[in-house]
């Protein structure tokens, strides 16, 4: 079936360390590829999407890029702040009659000055 | 400005009792999403619509109920059949085509009393 791997946290940087979040999937098909973000109490933002093998994504400085050939779509960011805490998801859609979304168990990122 | 609407932002219930949690779009989208949120669960889909007047149960809808007779709206109803509903509930909508990403109103917190 389709799936969605990723890293687990909680992950816990110093301000200005690089960031990598790994993020593998399983699908038949040619899914679409999302990051979404999550602050405390809040809803799902969209950070960053690719949507066929080799795009890369990108917003905010953060990058993903689509890896068909080992079914990645790992996120960075070369300098992380403290406002960048959150729970990051992992997420890709495929067409199963209608689209469906399935998502990563989200990955806690926390920054320290 | 256009985007999803969720309300309230939290709600308490008593055992035994059904609630209704609203959710509203203004973005023309097509598709509605409900999902719950548990700690270190990621998001796991409930109910979702296409179009208006049709629907599909999710992955855990037993316990839950929707209606979908407005383009703008898609209630959702907990039931006292749900045996564990206290949850964070995230309400998402979408233009057709799975290429799109999923915009996601700022959630409701469930609390059963």
């Amino acid at each position: 079936g389709n799936s969605v791997t990723q890293m687990e946290g909680p992950v816990t940087l110093s301000e200005e360390a690089f960031l990598t979040i790994n993020c593998t999937y399983t699908a038949t098909g040619y899914p679409s590829l999302f990051w979404y973000v999550q602050y405390p109490g809040e809803g799902l933002q969209l950070l960053l999407k690719a949507t066929k093998a080799d795009d890369k994504g990108s917003n905010k400085g953060f990058e993903a890029t689509y890896r068909k050939e080992t079914t990645s779509f790992h996120l960075e960011k070369g300098s992380v702040q403290v406002s960048d805490s959150a729970v990051y998801f992992c997420a890709l859609s495929v067409a199963s009659g209608t689209y469906k979304y399935i998502f990563g168990t989200g990955t806690r990122l926390k920054v320290l000055a | 400005d256009g985007g999803i609407t969720q309300s309230p932002k939290y709600l308490f219930r008593k055992e035994g009792q059904n609630v209704t949690l609203s959710c509203e779009q203004n973005l023309n989208h097509d598709a509605m999403y409900w999902y719950r949120q548990d700690p270190g669960q990621g998001l796991r889909l409930i109910y979702y619509s296409q179009i208006v007047n049709d629907f599909q149960k999710g992955d855990i809808a037993e316990g839950y109920s929707v209606s979908r007779e407005k383009k703008e709206s898609f209630p959702l109803t907990v039931t006292s059949a749900q045996k564990n509903p206290t949850a964070f509930y995230l309400c998402a909508s979408t233009t057709s085509g799975g290429d799109n990403e999923q915009f996601f109103g700022p959630g409701t917190r469930l609390t059963v009393l």
